[in-house]
């Protein structure tokens, strides 16, 4: 059974930076394929893909965020984590990761449930 | 990038009408198109994979038509479980791209 769960701080502060961890079960981060990646979605907005981490530690970034961005994985801890820079309120979203395994398509057949971050000083 | 466009944003039904959801999309997609259940408080759930394509445990009164740039998600007879948000994606370029979701609500 695959499972992922998000996790981090609920609330920061404006210009601060967010570290979100997603530890995951049931299928492994070293499998030809498989890549784990961050949505998010503002309060009423639609989601947004942020970031993606390969099988083979190859990365890919939303454009118009990729300054802010980090993403890493540690496959021993079947973890991965996204970090972004200086934090505004319109950052306020629940932050999602989900898993992609590339050769059936670029689509999330499993998702987290979800940690919803605040912005606000 | 790929845009794409939702109607409508929201829907009130009853248990057992039918409802259809658009997704357009700017740019042909080919059959790259997916569908998302999403409800508050759980892991959104894959519905459908290239836009016709039911992933499985989910139901048959589930369905996706549409390629190209035009797709749509019909649930044949609406039932309680079924109230939620839904969400289209283009699977066909990096950055993936979502509709703006359609809310379907109890009438």
């Amino acid at each position: 059974q695959v499972t992922l769960r998000e996790s981090g701080p609920a609330l920061v502060r404006p210009t601060q930076t967010l570290t979100l961890t997603c530890t995951f079960s049931g299928f492994s981060l070293s499998t030809s394929g498989v890549c784990v990646n961050w949505i998010r979605q503002p309060p009423g907005k639609a989601l947004e893909w942020l970031a993606r981490i390969d099988w083979d530690d190859d990365k890919y970034y939303s454009a118009s965020l990729e300054t802010r961005l980090t993403i890493s994985k540690d496959t021993s801890k079947d973890q991965v984590v996204l970090t972004m820079t200086n934090m505004d309120p319109v950052d306020t979203a629940t932050y999602y990761c989900a898993r992609m395994f590339t050769p059936s398509g670029y689509y999330f057949d499993s998702w987290g449930q979800g940690t919803l971050v605040t912005v606000s000083s | 990038d790929i845009q794409m466009t939702q109607s409508p944003s929201s829907v009130s039904a009853s248990v057992g009408d039918r409802v259809t959801i658009t997704c357009r999309a700017s740019q042909a997609s080919s059959n790259w198109l997916v569908w998302y259940q999403l409800k508050p408080a759980k892991a959104p759930r894959l519905l459908i994979s290239g836009a016709t394509t039911l992933q499985t445990g989910v139901p048959s009164r589930f369905s996706g038509s549409g390629y190209g740039t035009e797709f749509i998600l019909t649930i044949s007879s609406l039932q309680p479980e079924d109230f939620a948000t839904y969400y289209c994606q283009q699977a066909n370029s990096f950055p993936l791209t979502f509709g703006g979701g359609t809310k379907v609500e109890v009438k």
